[in-house]
């Protein structure tokens, strides 16, 4: 089955400055990959999701790449605010009648004012 | 408003003592979906239900159970909850749009 990786486990950066976190997927066949938000005591919350026909996304302040080639995709944070604090977690699934989603281990960001 | 409600938020309870936690959607969602979330494992899938009668396991399903009885709900039960069931877990409905989560119950078994 898919196996999700995702780097770094904890992440942080001053604020202004760029985020980067990092996921590996091991799946060949799955094509679609959201990116949610967890902030403190609530529920994971989707903030972009890319298919695998296209590369790249953005969103504002955030964009996610995907290299279906070397099966990784990424989330890039532009101009981080203190409300970016919060921890990240990346999936993957590929189309089955329904899309599970195998998530990776969590990023947790921290933006320092 | 679309909304997975989950119940309880919070559950103190012993070991081996049966517990169900319900989670409820109005959005008319065939798939359903608990996960188990724990520190540096992310969230990990228990079972799911693409529709009415129809559940399957998911990664991680050793002591739990689930039914679907109607499309609205998806109860997710301990027959005889263990300290590793400690955890913080969520119910999910999908559509085209990602996953819904449900606002968690956090769960602690003594």
């Amino acid at each position: 089955g898919e196996n999700v990786e995702q780097h770094p486990s904890t992440l942080s950066v001053q604020e202004g400055d760029s985020a980067v976190i990092k996921c590996t997927y091991s799946d060949s066949a799955s094509n679609y990959f959201p990116w949610y938000k967890q902030e403190l005591g609530k529920r994971p919350q989707l903030i972009i999701d890319i298919r695998s026909n296209v590369g790249e996304k953005k969103d504002q302040r955030i964009a996610v790449t995907l290299n279906k080639t070397a099966k990784h995709f990424s989330l890039h944070i532009t101009e981080t605010q203190p409300e970016d604090s919060a921890v990240y977690f990346c999936a993957a699934s590929s189309y089955q009648g329904a899309q599970k989603l195998v998530f990776g281990q969590g990023t947790r960001l921290t933006i320092n004012p | 408003e679309a909304q997975v409600t989950q119940n309880p938020r919070y559950l103190i309870t012993v070991t081996g003592k049966k517990l169900t936690v319900t989670c409820s959607q109005n959005m008319n969602h065939e798939y359903m979906s608990w996960y188990r979330q724990d520190p540096g494992l992310g969230l990990r899938q228990i079972y799911y239900s693409m529709n009415v009668e129809v559940t399957d396991k998911g990664d991680v399903p050793e002591g739990y159970k689930v039914s679907r009885k109607e499309k609205r709900n998806f109860p997710l039960i301990l027959e005889s909850p263990s300290p590793n069931q400690t955890s913080l877990y969520f119910c999910a409905t999908q559509s085209n749009y990602g996953y819904t989560f449900g606002s968690g119950t956090r769960l602690t078994v003594v």
